[in-house]
């Protein structure tokens, strides 16, 4: 079945700095990437969607210069928690679907953990 | 505004009982439903969507308009049910699910 693989599971980093996590298909293609991210005990929210080869369209409220999002093939988009603070601290979880014609379910990475110190 | 509510954090069952899972949302147009698993240390992953009318691991759920909800039910729980579930619904009906809106997930636990 169709597999997405999330970069790194768990990453700590200092407050100022910038994080990448990776997400990537591994045995399907999809033009659009999903970002997700995960509070505490709430809900999933919709960050940004990703588009292959143009720009990431971001959900209200989200900083667009903070939360770099890059897609530059059809199996790999990256996600950049730039000069972190430790309110981002949070789990970060992306998730695609194979392209075509029909419906066809999101497929999720693992998530990542990020703690900001 | 588009949410979704389900309001138990914690559902625990002995095994073979009946399972019922809520799930109520609030959306102004058809909006599409649907159920999520997550097991324990397995990514999460599409139980059942409202659309198919399918049942799923003996998991069924019904949307009903006029109450807005959609319960994930089960007749019999089984421990291999223990996990986490989230409801979900998209406004995008039968296309792109990538704007789903999430409830906060509620943790089953089925006891032998």
């Amino acid at each position: 079945g169709a597999v997405v693989s999330q970069h790194p599971s768990r990453v700590i980093c200092k407050s100022g700095t910038s994080v990448k996590i990776e997400c990537r298909s591994l045995d399907f293609q999809a033009t659009t990437m999903f970002w997700y991210r995960q509070f505490p005990k709430q809900s999933l929210m919709l960050m940004a969607t990703s588009n292959e080869g143009s720009k990431a369209t971001y959900e209200q409220g989200v900083e667009k210069d903070k939360f770099l999002i890059n897609h530059a093939s059809l199996t790999l988009s990256t996600l950049t928690v730039t000069s972190a603070h430790p309110e981002d601290s949070s789990f970060y979880i992306c998730s695609a679907s194979p392209r075509g014609t029909g419906f066809s379910p999101l497929h999720f990475g693992n998530g990542t953990r990020l703690t900001v110190t | 505004a588009q949410r979704v509510t389900q309001p138990e954090k914690l559902l625990s069952v002995f095994k073979g009982a009946p399972v019922e899972l809520k799930c109520n949302y609030s959306y102004s147009g058809s909006p599409e439903l649907f159920w999520y698993v997550q097991y324990s240390r397995q990514r999460l992953q599409l139980l059942l969507r409202h659309i198919s009318r399918e049942s799923i691991k003996g998991f069924t759920a019904d949307l009903n308009k006029g109450e807005t909800s959609f319960h994930l039910k089960k007749p019999f729980a089984q421990e291999e049910d223990s996990a986490m579930y989230y409801c979900a619904l998209t406004s995008n009906y039968g296309g792109s699910q990538g704007n789903l809106i999430f409830g906060k997930g509620t943790k089953l636990s089925v006891k032998p």
